[in-house]
């Protein structure tokens, strides 16, 4: 059972436009989201994260929005750059659950110049 | 400020065999999880230790452990390996365990059982 689904395993997008990554969960307990990024034989690199407190969190050119009643998240990022191309993972964790965080599949993301 | 370092990098070994990784967290991080990648099942949480306490233990059969000592290093063994084990091993530090914080990772170790 996937507590957090990413259903596009892949995204083609031109440099300079918008990036839009999508995850979806299922388990309501969650309440701390995050998205890394990860290059192949390499470890994810945290990007930004979000509260459940919170419904948008942005960092430079990565904005995170949340939709609680739908238990959604997407990341944005804006511009889009080639240095961008790289497989993406939401994760979420649990009040009380320690540093244990649930991933997504993944979505690879290729910028093209 | 150093990075989570993990040894070694890549591993090989025979089905059967025994293997201990190697993880040094972030200074001045008490918090240490294991997670698992595989090509088919994709990230999985092995198990956190917090304080040299297992905290928190993912779905994996009692091959793996792990143990973590008085400076917050950790390492995880994997006992009578299998051809299935093969993964990229990650270790990821978090500065405590009672709230919500990120994770930051290492480069992994990527073992490879033949």
């Amino acid at each position: 059972d996937q507590q957090v689904k990413q259903n596009s395993p892949s995204l083609s997008v031109q440099e300079g436009r918008i990036s839009i990554l999508n995850c979806d969960y299922t388990n309501s307990m969650f309440d701390y989201f995050l998205w890394y990024k990860k290059y192949p034989a390499e470890g994810p690199t945290f990007l930004i994260s979000i509260s459940s407190i919170k419904d948008k969190n942005e960092d430079g050119r990565f904005t995170v929005f949340l939709n609680k009643s739908a238990k959604h998240l997407s990341l944005h990022i804006v511009p889009s750059q080639p240095g961008d191309s790289a497989v993406y993972f939401c994760a979420a964790s649990g009040n009380n659950a320690g540093n244990m965080l649930t991933f997504g599949g993944g979505t690879r993301l290729m910028v093209k110049p | 400020k150093a990075g989570v370092t993990q040894t070694p990098r890549y591993l090989i070994k025979t089905r059967g065999q025994q293997v201990t990784l190697s993880c040094s967290p972030i200074s001045g991080h008490r918090s240490v999880s294991w997670y698992q990648q595989t090509p088919g099942q994709g990230l999985q949480f092995l198990f956190e230790y917090f304080s040299e306490t297992q905290r928190n233990k993912g779905n994996f059969p009692g091959r793996f452990s792990g143990r973590q000592f008085s400076n917050s290093r950790s390492e995880m063994n994997v006992s009578t390996l299998e051809l299935g084990d093969s993964a990229l091993y990650l270790c990821a530090s978090s500065p405590d365990g009672w709230t919500n914080t990120e994770a930051f990772f290492g480069q992994g170790t990527r073992l490879t059982v033949v």
